[in-house]
């Protein structure tokens, strides 16, 4: 098992261009999270999915998009990216087996930088 | 507000025995995790609690007490590997996880 991938590990971004982030696991975990960490803070959940089709807002879903139409598969959309985007973004994944308080198993992560 | 409190940074020396204190102040509870990130990587499970008391797990340990909204990352016998951050994460009544920024553990020969 590969567990959760990300690509690209590393994307530098001109103020107002568009991009995907991409993620996917292989171990046919329910629950899919995205995250970004900012130096000296706190993971801060963007978007997360209970399931294919199903989508909701984390603490800071403002200028990005996600969709899950698959189970494997949850791509992250920034919009007109701006520096404040700047930041390491994290996708994880939990079975959903116990409901939400599984672990959660973390990708390599992306270092996007907005310039 | 929600709130997850923990060091910036702690240093210790290898062979010895250190304490990651973390509080915590969410609305609801429904555990407490501990994660260990080193730099640049991505962070991995250490350890869940949602009872009082410890959980031992090796060389490491975690402590909950739900009534004082605390916790604490018990690491023995430390190896120049375990220095990295260690990320303190409380679960909300949403099932949501509020983390702590990280301590990073420094440690010396």
């Amino acid at each position: 098992n590969a567990g959760v991938t990300q690509t690209p590990k590393f994307r530098i971004l001109k103020i107002g261009q568009s991009m995907t982030l991409q993620c996917t696991q292989d171990m046919n975990h329910n629950y899919m999270y995205w995250y970004r960490q900012d130096p000296g803070m706190g993971l801060k959940l963007i978007y997360y999915s209970v399931g294919a089709g199903i989508t909701d807002k984390g603490e800071v879903p403002n200028g990005y998009n996600v969709s899950r139409s698959t189970t494997e598969d949850f791509p992250l959309r920034l919009e007109l990216a701006a520096p404040s985007q700047t930041s390491v973004y994290f996708c994880a994944s939990s079975p959903g087996t116990s409901g939400s308080t599984d672990t959660q198993y973390f990708g390599p992560g992306t270092r996007l930088t907005v310039l | 507000g929600q709130n997850i409190d923990q060091p910036t940074e702690m240093t210790a020396t290898e062979g010895a025995i250190v304490q990651i204190n973390c509080t915590y102040q969410t609305s609801g509870f429904n555990g407490l995790f501990w994660y260990q990130q080193h730099a640049g990587e991505a962070p991995t499970f250490l350890s869940y609690n949602v009872l009082d008391g410890l959980e031992e797990k090796g060389r490491f340990s975690s402590f909950l007490s739900r009534s004082k909204g605390y916790s604490y990352l018990l690491l023995k016998e430390l190896q120049m590997k375990d220095s990295a951050s260690y990320l303190c994460a409380a679960m909300d009544s949403n099932y949501q996880l509020i983390w702590g920024a990280g301590t990073k553990l420094i440690i010396k020969p």
